[in-house]
């Protein structure tokens, strides 16, 4: 059973440029959410997606966006990119309403823009 | 909104206990999570609360007290690889689900 996998694992951008991050979530998962992770800072919500839309958004410009397709994966896009948006951009996934440990993070997207 | 407290750097010796922790006010309170995060590495889970008390787990135990709002980790007969940041991370009752409220973690050197 996989759990959740994000790509690519690296990736170098120019400022200006767009980028998309990819994840899928653990099977059976519904719900999606993206974090930002700047160095040496904790993970900052971005946004949660179930039934293909967004549900929750954090405190991020509309710059970031993001789709929901209908088998429950998702893409993180960031548009106009910055020198501040480098960070790991981690996906999480969990059944909607769940409660208890049921979080399962992907291994991270690394980005890094110049 | 969250805000949630911890202190930025601790230092250990290898074979002792050391206790992290974790401070929050919240709107809404759905459980409190400790996750471990190697440096280059996506943070992994460690252990969850949601009622009061403790939750132990091998070497690593967890408390909580949703009354004044503080919960700890604790590490004990603490290893070299145990070097790490140990995020505090709280679920809010409006979200649920996978949106957690992260401190900015607290950056423990074991030492021999």
């Amino acid at each position: 059973d996989a759990g959740v996998t994000q790509s690519p694992t690296h990736l170098i951008k120019t400022r200006g440029q767009q980028v998309t991050l990819r994840c899928s979530p653990k099977s059976g998962h519904d719900t999606v959410s993206w974090y930002q992770q700047a160095l040496g800072q904790g993970p900052q919500f971005i946004f949660q997606y179930y039934e293909e839309e967004e549900r929750q958004r954090g405190n991020f410009p509309d710059r970031f966006s993001g789709h929901q397709f209908p088998n429950y994966s998702s893409e993180l896009n960031v548009n106009a990119l910055l020198l501040g948006d480098s960070a790991l951009y981690l996906c999480a996934s969990s059944l909607r309403g769940a409660s208890g440990n049921t979080i399962y993070f992907g291994e991270g997207s690394w980005l890094t823009v110049v | 909104g969250q805000n949630i407290d911890q202190p930025t750097e601790m230092t250990a010796t290898e074979g002792a206990i050391v206790q992290i922790n974790c401070t929050y006010q919240t709107s809404g309170f759905n459980g409190l999570f400790w996750y471990q995060q190697h440096a280059g590495e996506a943070p992994t889970f460690l252990s969850y609360n949601v009622l009061d008390g403790l939750e132990e787990k091998g070497r690593f135990s967890s408390f909580l007290s949703r009354s004044k709002g503080y919960s700890y980790l604790l590490l004990k007969e603490l290893q070299m690889k145990d070097s790490a940041s140990y995020l505090c991370a709280v679920r809010d009752r409006a979200g649920g689900g996978n949106k957690l409220t992260f401190g900015t973690g607290t950056q423990l050197k074991v030492e021999l």
